[in-house]
C-alpha cells in the first residue's frame, strides 16, 4: 500500500486570493491524480498529474484555474487560484500503486477549503 | 450517461446483521476493475475492496465482499456482522484498463447506518 499525505489539511482563504496543496507519496506510484469533492457530493476527477509534463485535466476543469504540477514520481501540487465560495470543497490527492496486487488507487486525507 | 449509479442514498442496518449495498456500472471496455471505498465523517476514503473483470471468483476481504454479477453489470458490496463502526459513506468506483483515462470514476454513494 502507499501512504498519502497533504499539505495543508484545512484552509480558511479569502475570496480572489490561491492556495497551493501539496501531495507526498511514501513510494514510486505509476499515476497521480486530485479529486474534488464539493459538500455532500461524490468525488470529481479535476486532472491527471503527469511527471515533468502539463496535467491532462477533465472536462470543466482549465489549468489557469487549477494549475498542477509533478515534478517527480512522488510529489505534486494542485493550486486553486482566484478562489470564491463555490471553490469551498475537500481537495483529495490520490495514487495508483506500481506492482502488488491488487492494483489499486490510495487517496490522501483531504484538504478542506472554505473560501469566504 | 451514469457510469456508476447506486440507487440508494441511504441505507439503515442493524447491528451484527449483514447488508447489502448496490452499485451497478456501464462500459464497453473488456477490462475494468470495480473498488469500494469507505468514507467515515472524518472525510479520508478508505479502500475496501477491489473485483477485477477477469477474475473468476467473488472478491472478499474479511467482513466485506463483493456480489460480482458480470452479466447484469453489478456489483454489490456486502458487508457482514455490522458493527457501530461501519457507519459511513460508501462509494463505488470503476477504472477502465483500456481506455487513457485510467482514472476512477465513483458513484454518488450510499450513507450506512449501522444502529445498535
Amino acid at each position: 500500500s502507499a501512504v498519502i499525505s497533504q499539505k495543508p489539511s484545512r484552509d480558511i482563504c479569502q475570496r480572489g486570493t490561491s492556495l497551493t496543496i501539496q501531495c507526498q507519496v511514501d513510494s514510486q506510484v505509476t499515476m497521480m491524480f486530485w479529486y474534488r469533492q464539493q459538500p455532500g457530493q461524490s468525488l470529481t476527477l479535476i486532472a491527471t498529474a503527469n511527471q515533468g509534463s502539463e496535467a491532462t485535466y477533465e472536462s470543466g476543469f482549465v489549468i489557469d484555474k487549477f494549475p498542477i504540477s509533478r515534478p517527480n514520481l512522488t510529489f505534486s501540487t494542485l493550486t486553486v487560484s482566484n478562489m470564491s465560495p463555490e471553490d469551498s470543497s475537500i481537495y483529495l490527492c490520490s495514487a495508483r500503486t506500481s506492482g502488488g496486487l491488487p492494483d489499486t488507487q490510495y487517496f490522501g486525507p483531504g484538504t478542506r477549503l472554505t473560501v469566504l | 450517461a451514469q457510469k456508476i449509479t447506486q440507487t440508494q442514498p441511504g441505507m439503515f442496518v442493524q447491528e451484527k446483521e449483514a447488508v447489502t449495498l448496490d452499485c451497478t456500472y456501464d462500459t464497453s471496455d473488456p477490462s475494468y476493475g470495480l473498488f469500494w471505498y469507505k468514507q467515515p465523517s472524518s472525510g479520508e476514503m478508505i479502500f475496501l475492496i477491489y473485483q477485477g473483470s477477469y477474475d473468476q471468483q467473488n472478491a472478499t476481504e474479511g467482513r466485506y465482499s463483493l456480489n460480482f454479477q458480470k452479466a447484469r453489470k453489478s456489483a454489490n458490496l456486502v458487508i457482514s456482522a455490522s458493527q457501530l463502526g461501519d457507519s459511513a459513506m460508501y462509494f463505488c468506483a470503476m477504472r477502465e484498463e483500456d481506455t487513457g483515462r485510467r482514472a476512477l470514476t465513483f458513484g454518488s454513494g450510499t450513507r450506512l447506518q449501522v444502529q445498535p
